[in-house]
């Protein structure tokens, strides 16, 4: 079945770094790939939606500048979270689709910004 | 846009009971209703979808129903056991692809020994 690779799968960092999570697809073209923010117990919140070589389109609030996402191969997206501050914290999640392929989750990262 | 509603948020029963949980949607587009198994820390984890030209679709102990007329859609698992454990979001979109998937809200499952 397919696959979505997500790394690191939690990462600590200092306020005011930034920080990058990779989403591979290992055995499909993800022609899209969607980026979901997620506190706890609460539901994925969609942040933006990018298309292999297209700029992403972000959800209403979600500020570009601080969330970067990078769509620049069929395989790989990044999302680099910039100057992130301690509400940044949460657990980001990356799903892709293909032709002919659904969605495929990543298993998501756990960022905790000190 | 879509709104996707979901009930109850928790929901305890006992080993070998059933367990049910109902999710509405607003977008009449909406054509693909897929349910995920959400454990602590981990991504979600497909476990049965649904589209719009089938009223019933079971796989072993989990059965999804929909009612498009209704905009309503439910999860019945059967035979519960303490793995079935877990968050589970249902979701809604106009296409198995392409399109972002819309999520309820979550329910909570506790199976009890």
């Amino acid at each position: 079945g397919a696959v979505v690779s997500q790394h690191p799968s939690w990462v600590i960092c200092k306020s005011g770094t930034s920080v990058k999570i990779e989403c591979r697809s290992l055995d499909f073209q993800a022609t899209t790939m969607f980026w979901y923010r997620q506190f706890p117990k609460q539901s994925l919140m969609l942040m933006a939606t990018s298309n292999e070589g297209s700029k992403a389109t972000y959800e209403q609030g979600v500020e570009k500048d601080k969330f970067l996402i990078n769509h620049a191969s069929l395989t790989l997206s990044t999302l680099t979270v910039t100057s992130a501050h301690p509400e940044d914290s949460s657990f980001y999640i990356c799903s892709a689709t293909g032709t002919g392929i659904g969605y495929t989750f990543g298993s998501g990262t756990r960022l905790t910004v000190v | 846009g879509e709104n996707v509603e979901q009930h109850p948020s928790t929901l305890s029963v006992q080993e070998g009971d059933s367990a049910v949980i109902k999710c509405t949607y607003s977008d009449s587009a909406s054509n693909y209703f897929p349910w995920y198994k959400q454990e602590l820390g981990k991504g979600p984890q497909l476990i049965i979808d649904i589209r719009s030209n089938v009223g019933e679709k079971k796989d072993q102990r989990i059965a999804v129903t929909l009612n498009k007329t209704a905009k309503h859609f439910s999860l019945h698992i059967t035979e519960t056991q303490p793995e079935d454990s877990a968050v589970y979001f249902c979701a809604a979109s106009p296409s198995n692809s392409g399109y972002a998937l819309n999520f309820g809200k979550g329910t909570s499952l506790l199976v009890t020994p």
